[in-house]
């Protein structure tokens, strides 16, 4: 069966540091994969997707980006966090063949 | 473009009560459409979906939602809730070689003992 790891779990991070958030789906093969943010009490935002290794389609222009260095591999950096960039992250997969996206279990972002 | 939307951003029911939570889409295509459930500080879980097979689909934990073209609607019921019900719901479409799915606002559902 198919499985998606994020880490770390939560973080707390000051304004101004870097970011590196990674996912990892396991048990299928050359997923579509995205990153979510959630703000308080908001939606979900679609951040960036990737139908393959190395093909990046980014949705939101801030200082936030993306990269797919293996097929089961997603990691969502950054190089300065602002305040604005605290949020819940989650990380989603689904197969080519299929619409219905699975989850991961999220990253809560504190930056203060 | 497509578009959901979720009507109230939070629902009260008694427990035992009727869960009845509304969405309404916008697709030029016809749809795939889906329910999903989230639990505090948690990823969101997959509930049903409507892949155009029968408009009356069965999920997980008694939930059903029906398919209805005529009314652009996917509304989520469960005959009788349960405390474990308390969550934020997410109503969902995407369509025919799409890459993206489209998620409502959402909509907290309260369970009242």
């Amino acid at each position: 069966s198919q499985t998606i790891h994020q880490w770390p779990a939560t973080l707390v991070q000051p304004v101004g540091s870097p970011l590196s958030l990674e996912c990892t789906v396991e048990g299928t093969s050359n997923p579509n994969l995205y990153w979510y943010r959630q703000a308080a009490g908001r939606g979900l935002q679609l951040l960036f997707y990737s139908v393959g290794i190395g093909q990046i389609s980014s949705e939101v222009p801030q200082n936030l980006s993306a990269s797919r260095p293996q097929d089961r591999q997603f990691i969502l950096s950054s190089k300065k966090l602002l305040l604005s960039d605290s949020g819940f992250y989650l990380c989603a997969w689904r197969t080519g063949g299929s619409y219905e996206q699975y989850f991961g279990p999220g990253t809560r972002l504190t930056v203060t | 473009a497509q578009s959901v939307t979720q009507l109230g951003s939070h629902v009260s029911v008694s427990e035992g009560a009727l869960v009845l939570l509304r969405c309404n889409y916008s697709s030029s295509v016809p749809p795939y459409l889906f329910w999903y459930v989230q639990y505090p500080n948690q990823g969101l879980q997959l509930l049903l979906k409507y892949t155009s097979a029968a408009t009356l689909v069965k999920g997980i934990n008694g939930f059903e939602a029906e398919f209805k073209k005529s009314e652009t609607s996917f509304h989520l019921t469960k005959p009788s809730a349960h405390m474990s019900d308390a969550a934020e719901y997410f109503c969902a479409v995407s369509n025919t070689g799409g890459f993206k799915t489209i998620f409502g606002a959402g909509t907290r559902l309260f369970v009242k003992a």
